[in-house]
């Protein structure tokens, strides 16, 4: 059974620039979240979905965005790129809403400069 | 949110040397989860541990919900167990995990 499958592992973007991250899930699994992880701010949560509907977001500004497609494939957008978004972005995804496991991909290494 | 303690947040051990992990969490959780993060990023699962006692080889974990703290026991540690050990957990909406700043383990041959 394939895991959580993320693209593109690295990329290097300027300060400006828009950026978005694909997260493929678990066959069978429903919902996607997304996590940032920097060195000063640890893990992060940046928002939640399932079935195509953004059940929950964390404290971040309006240039994060997300969606979630039919096939349950996730994709996430940042605009307007910053230098503090130089991070490592992590898709976790489970097979129903409210419970259990969580499972996590290789992430998105993304650098701004 | 829920805050999520870890302790120690560094540990150095000789290898065959063992350790245990401790997770103090804020308010009642319905998951928890302890995680090894790899190198190259990946959290790799452990232990889905919401209560109780689990063991898996060379590693066990106890989670206490109603004392809100959660343990990770590595015996006989290895230096492949080097890395940083994180403690998550979701509050009673089930879809945001807090996770805590972790556990750095260096095991030395």
């Amino acid at each position: 059974k394939a895991g959580v499958t993320q693209t593109p592992r690295y990329l290097i973007k300027t300060r400006g620039q828009q950026v978005t991250l694909s997260c493929s899930p678990i066959s069978g699994h429903r919902s996607v979240s997304w996590y940032q992880q920097t060195p000063g701010q640890g893990l992060q949560f940046l928002f939640e979905y399932f079935s195509e509907t953004q059940r929950n977001k964390g404290n971040f500004p309006g240039r994060f965005s997300g969606r979630q497609f039919s096939n349950s494939r996730s994709e996430m957008n940042v605009s307007t790129l910053e230098l503090g978004d130089s991070a490592l972005y992590l898709c976790a995804t489970k097979p129903v809403a409210n419970t259990g496991e969580l499972f996590f991909g290789e992430g998105s290494r993304l650098t701004v400069l | 949110g829920i805050q999520v303690e870890q302790s120690p947040p560094d540990l150095i051990l000789q290898e065959g040397a063992n350790s245990t992990l401790r997770c103090n969490f804020s308010d009642s959780v319905n998951n928890l989860q302890w995680f090894h993060q790899n190198p190259w990023g990946q959290l790799i699962n452990l232990f889905y541990i919401p209560s109780g006692t689990k063991q898996n080889g060379r590693l066990s974990a106890t989670t206490v919900a109603t004392e809100r703290y959660s343990l990770l026991y590595i015996s006989s540690s290895q230096t492949t167990d080097s890395g940083v050990y994180f403690c998550a957990v979701d509050g009673n909406t089930g879809n945001q995990f807090y996770f805590g700043t972790g556990t750095s383990l260096t095991v030395i041959p």
